[in-house]
């Protein structure tokens, strides 16, 4: 059961480079790592997804370390309008067996002021 | 193109009624999720279909809870005897396949008095 452990909050000034952090010890080997985010009043919104080292794509980048038990994801020159909960989930949905695998667990609430 | 959708978008019933929500995922996505979300907490999983096939229920909070999906096209999500405890916004999430990329539904904000 690859359970994900975030900071509860984290605040930031726009401009700034925000990393959160994720913790997932128990990664499978099988289990890819995935970040979203949610505005209020909102459904989550997919950032970036990986399964080791770095990606990085428009919005993010995720760095994932080689024992792949933490990963971070990286917003760079933060602006007001990316305050929002951000979710790590880790899971093969493609192979799960349980539903208690998919876990998005209770998010960073990243807070951004001017 | 045209997202998740859900309906109801609110919902309000009174104690011990049943519901009935509905979600209606992207064309061509053959995974299906719900999701619970009650205020200011992160995403309960509920239920993940692929198809119209249901891999494990267990996931489900009890037996009031039910869902179905017609082939890979709309699934509903049925609470019976709905309890106080069940006021949430529930979720609906699509995806082409099985580890790509979730698309979110607005959800359903249910309210049980």
């Amino acid at each position: 059961l690859a359970k994900t452990t975030q900071p509860i909050s984290m605040d930031s000034y726009e401009g700034q480079e925000v990393n959160i952090t994720c913790s997932h010890n128990n990664i499978a080997t099988n289990d890819y790592i995935t970040w979203y985010q949610q505005f209020p009043s909102q459904g989550p919104r997919f950032i970036i997804q990986g399964y080791k080292t770095k990606v990085t794509n428009e919005v993010a980048s995720l760095f994932i370390p080689a024992d792949r038990k933490s990963s971070t994801l990286s917003l760079p020159r933060v602006s007001l309008s990316d305050t929002a909960v951000y979710y790590c989930l880790v899971g093969d949905i493609g192979r799960y067996s349980s539903a208690s695998k998919i876990i998005f667990g209770s998010g960073t609430r990243l807070s951004i002021r001017p | 193109g045209a997202g998740v959708s859900q309906s109801p978008s609110n919902k309000v019933t009174e104690k011990g009624k049943d519901v009935e929500l509905r979600c209606d995922p992207i064309s061509g996505h053959t995974a299906l999720y719900w999701y619970r979300q009650r205020l200011g907490q992160g995403l309960e999983f509920l239920i993940y279909f692929q198809g119209n096939s249901a891999p494990d229920k267990s996931g489900l909070p009890s037996d009031r809870f039910s869902a179905e999906r017609t082939g890979e096209s709309v699934s509903t999500l049925t609470i019976q005897r709905t309890q106080q405890e069940d006021s949430a916004v529930y979720l609906c999430a699509s995806s082409k396949g099985q580890i790509n990329e979730q698309f979110f539904g607005p959800g359903t904000r249910l309210t049980v008095l």
